[in-house]
């Protein structure tokens, strides 16, 4: 079993719609966890990070289910921009060694 | 000016020859790391370093060898290239995690495009 799983998609998005999606982690440990966007071909960047029960960053939402084990990214009124690969990553180790899951694709249409 | 550079940014390899990827940084991160990325895969980890005396191994480090030429300089070599080795190489630094966090954002490099024929 991977230790970070995504839906790999692609979530066809109408402009303006609102998407999300979840991404499950298998160590129970786990402290830390963090949304990357990666444009094709492109280096990732950091979105935004996940430090507690959740957080909000503008049109973005990433939410922690520590029970459940999953973190969720939900985009508002999607923009062509935000077509982009969404990269779920958790923090393993206590020195900060990261791990990444495959990605979710999503694709905003006209 | 990129804040992390990679190069090459493609290079075309046959089988068995060696080939040094470059990265070099301005950021001033005494953390610098190389991942490697496949279709369908996630970045996995090859090496890492904390600083210049510091070199530790990643998820994926046979067939690699890194070398730490100072704090902005973090270079991965294949001794002898195999196909599947082909993939597309990312090198990242991250700061000191400032306190109460565990760890920092990572900055990626642009990337090098590598293919073993």
């Amino acid at each position: 079993r991977k230790e970070v799983e995504q839906d790999p998609g692609p979530f066809n998005v109408p402009e303006g719609a609102t998407v999300a999606f979840n991404c499950t982690y298998s160590n129970s440990a786990s402290q830390s966890f963090f949304w990357y966007r990666q444009d094709c071909r492109k280096e990732p960047k950091l979105l935004m990070s996940v430090y507690s029960s959740g957080n909000e960053d503008g049109r973005f939402t990433a939410q922690l289910n520590r029970a459940s084990q999953y973190i969720s990214l939900l985009i508002r009124d999607s923009k062509l921009s935000d077509s982009a690969t969404y990269l779920c990553v958790v923090l393993t180790d206590s020195w900060g060694k990261l791990q990444f899951g495959a990605g979710t694709q999503v694709v905003v249409t006209p | 000016d990129a804040d992390v550079t990679q190069t090459p940014r493609n290079r075309i390899t046959k089988t068995g020859k060696r080939i040094m990827l470059e990265c070099s940084q301005t950021k001033g991160h005494d953390r610098m790391y190389w991942y490697r990325q496949d279709p369908g895969l996630g970045l996995r980890l090859i090496y890492y370093s904390f600083d210049v005396k510091d070199i530790n191994k990643g998820e994926i480090s046979d067939g690699y060898s890194v070398s730490r030429q100072a704090q902005a300089k973090f270079s991965l070599s294949l001794e002898s290239a195999i196909p599947n080795q082909t993939a597309l190489y990312f090198c990242a630094t991250s700061d000191l995690p400032t306190s109460g966090r565990a760890a920092d954002t990572q900055y990626f490099g642009p990337g090098t495009r590598l293919t073993v024929l």
